[in-house]
């Protein structure tokens, strides 16, 4: 099965550093990958969507300054979080598509990564 | 954009008995309605999903309706054990004829707790 996945599980920075988190597809090919942020206990925010070879797609609210996102290869993209703060401390959580020989396309997420920002 | 409500935030239900999660969404063009579900500190893991070809898929002990005139999908998972004991979530999105498929719209999420 396709398996996606995230690097570093849990990350402490100081602020105003910068943060990168990697997102990988381990066995496929990955042309679109989607970046989310929880909050504890709360719901999956879609922060943006990672192209492959093109710029990423920022959803409404979220500052494509600060939360840089990189699709250089098929199988990897990047979330840098640049100049953290406190604020940006939550759980980011990456997803690819994987269609599969059933091409049915399903979002396939990885196991996440904790930022805390001190 | 897509809405997606979703309801209880927490079940409690008996070990060995049923549990019900329902959720709403708002864009008429959203046509697949995956559920996942979360174990603390973990991704998000898919267990069931629904396309808006079909009104009900069903894989073992869990089950999904989809009523696309009422805009509302609901899962159900029978013969509950402690495993299940989870955050489940619904979400919404749409999948493209190119086969791809927009990110996902999620629902609040519901804490489902088995007690033993």
């Amino acid at each position: 099965g396709a398996v996606v996945s995230q690097h570093p599980s849990r990350v402490i920075c100081k602020s105003g550093t910068s943060v990168k988190i990697e997102c990988r597809s381990l066995d496929f090919q990955a042309t679109t990958m989607f970046w989310y942020r929880q909050f504890p206990k709360k719901s999956l925010m879609l922060m943006a969507t990672s192209n492959e070879g093109s710029k990423a797609t920022y959803e409404q609210g979220v500052e494509k300054d600060k939360f840089l996102i990189n699709h250089a290869s098929l199988t990897l993209s990047t979330l840098t979080v640049t100049s953290a703060h406190p604020e940006d401390s939550s759980f980011y959580i990456c997803s690819a598509r994987f269609g599969g020989s059933s091409g049915a396309n399903v979002l396939t997420f990885g196991a996440g990564s904790r930022l805390t920002v001190l | 954009g897509e809405n997606v409500e979703q309801h209880p935030s927490t079940l409690s239900v008996q070990e060995g008995d049923s549990a019900v999660i329902k959720c709403t969404y708002s864009d008429s063009a959203s046509n697949y309605f995956p559920w996942y579900k979360q174990e603390l500190g973990k991704g998000p893991q898919l267990i069931i999903d629904i396309r808006s070809n079909v009104g009900e898929k069903k894989d073992q002990r869990i089950a999904v309706t989809l009523n696309k005139t009422a805009k509302h999908f609901s899962l159900h998972i029978t013969e509950t054990q402690p495993e299940d004991s989870a955050v489940y979530f619904c979400a919404a999105s749409i999948r493209r004829s190119g086969g791809g498929a927009d990110g996902l719209t999620f629902g609040k999420g519901t804490h489902l707790i088995i007690q033993p």
